[in-house]
């Protein structure tokens, strides 16, 4: 069972440009949570999602950032018109149940 | 509101001395607390975890133990080896909400043989 798997790795856009970040959760897991990581800073939760429903975006900007669960397919993660301070690392976590998050190896932005 | 407060690395240890890394919590009600690590260039495993007060979480020889009279949950390994060397964060998740957590901003730990 391979664990939560994220893509791309490393992402590098320009300013105003959008960027997409995927998150493929373990086999079986229905709960999904985003988490973004600045530099020398602990992680600060995002958003919880299960398959198409946003449960708890508490950690969201208003403004640029949007996330999504399909029925079928990866988690995405979106951030419109990105800008310097978007420069992060962005993990994705998953659960079968409400407990128990497995992390994936995250996905480094970085904004030029 | 919830917050995590740990101590500030990076921590530098010649290999075999003792680990202490402190961690302190603020929150509501009764909240789950844990200790994850990050490896350089790798996501976060969980290390251990305590649900309630006097709890005592334990995993490869690191343990940590939740005292709800002093908010505290402080990571402790007697013998740290270089292996060990990465970025250790404490966190806690609400009751009932158990994978939202709260993160302290990690301490690095370097362990040099």
């Amino acid at each position: 069972n391979a664990g939560v798997m994220q893509n791309p790795r490393h992402l590098v856009r320009r300013r105003g440009q959008e960027a997409r970040l995927r998150c493929s959760p373990m086999k079986g897991h229905s709960h999904v949570y985003w988490y973004r990581q600045l530099p020398e800073e602990g992680l600060k939760f995002m958003v919880y999602l299960q398959k198409e429903n946003i449960i708890d975006e508490s950690g969201m900007p208003k403004e640029r950032f949007s996330a999504e669960f399909p029925k079928e397919g990866p988690s995405i993660l979106r951030i419109q018109q990105v800008v310097r301070g978007d420069s992060a690392a962005y993990f994705c976590a998953s659960s079968a149940t409400g407990e128990g998050a497995f992390f994936g190896q995250g996905t480094r932005l970085t904004v030029v | 509101g919830n917050s995590v407060t740990q101590m500030e690395g990076p921590v530098t240890l010649s290999e075999e001395a003792f680990l202490t890394i402190n961690c302190t919590y603020t929150a509501t009600g009764y909240p789950s607390l844990f200790w994850y690590v990050q490896y350089p260039g790798e996501g976060l495993q969980l290390l251990l975890k305590a649900t309630k007060a006097d709890d005592k979480g334990s995993n490869k020889g690191f343990e940590a133990t939740y005292r709800k009279e002093t908010t505290s949950f402080h990571l402790e390994k007697g013998s740290v080896q270089v292996s060990d060397s990465a970025v250790y964060f404490c966190a806690l998740s609400d009751q009932g909400n158990f994978n939202k957590f709260y993160f302290g901003s990690g301490t690095k730990l370097n362990v040099k043989p």
